[in-house]
């Protein structure tokens, strides 16, 4: 069970278009939901969080106009990225905690999504 | 600040054993997940610690010394499929997860 389905794995855009990329529970309500992005050979950097049918809580740094999330049920995530630019390429990974996660708060990731922006 | 260290690279045999090492610095303690990685995938869950202790789970075992700010995950009769990245993260005192840059660790055969 806990299973996080992120779509789409891969995507190539050119610059100036948007992405749009979901993130799912498939098996279980995720309360809450984190978006992360990873370059190469670094750690993840939280982007925001968010919690179903509220705003998300964007990290220091990330552009909330840049990077649309929207958290419309409790199995779906979206994160959005506007007018994308060669620099947002990366390793963009989506998890969940559900409310049976207790008292670990342990974390289900999904698949993650690679961007490349020409 | 914040601070996870973790080794940035090891290497190790099949068959042998390997110790990871993470310290930490955090305000405050909830917590502390090992997770794997496989490259160009997401994170999977390994274990969990919040006493002090060892954890032990089949090949893998995890070790925490909150006085001493200190964690290890422990991988016996390693396997080439164990190559992976090994990520240590902290769930500080408002439950954020704080997370290394991870241990790239290489098996040879």
């Amino acid at each position: 069970g806990a299973v996080v389905s992120q779509h789409p794995s891969r995507v190539i855009c050119k610059s100036g278009t948007s992405v749009k990329i979901e993130c799912r529970s498939l098996d279980f309500q995720a309360t809450t939901m984190f978006w992360y992005r990873q370059f190469p050979k670094q750690s993840l950097m939280l982007m925001a969080t968010s919690n179903e049918g509220s705003k998300a809580t964007y990290e220091q740094g990330v552009e909330k106009d840049k990077f649309l999330i929207n958290h419309a049920s409790l199995t779906l995530s979206t994160l959005t990225v506007t007018s994308a630019h060669p620099e947002d390429s990366s390793f963009y990974i989506c998890s969940a905690r559900g409310d049976f996660s207790g008292e670990t708060g342990e974390l289900f990731f999904g698949e993650g999504s690679r961007l490349t922006v020409l | 600040g914040q601070n996870i260290d973790q080794p940035t690279e090891m290497t190790a045999t099949e068959g042998a054993i390997v110790q990871i090492n993470c310290t930490y610095q955090t305000s405050g303690f909830n917590g502390l997940f090992w997770y794997q990685q496989h490259a160009g995938e997401a994170p999977t869950f390994l274990s969990y610690n919040v006493l002090d202790g060892l954890e032990e789970k089949g090949r893998f075992s995890s070790f925490l010394s909150r006085s001493k700010g200190y964690s290890y995950l422990l991988l016996k009769e390693l396997q080439m499929k164990d190559s992976a990245s090994y990520l240590c993260a902290v769930k500080d005192s408002n439950y954020q997860l704080i997370w290394g840059a991870g241990t790239k660790l290489i098996i040879k055969p």
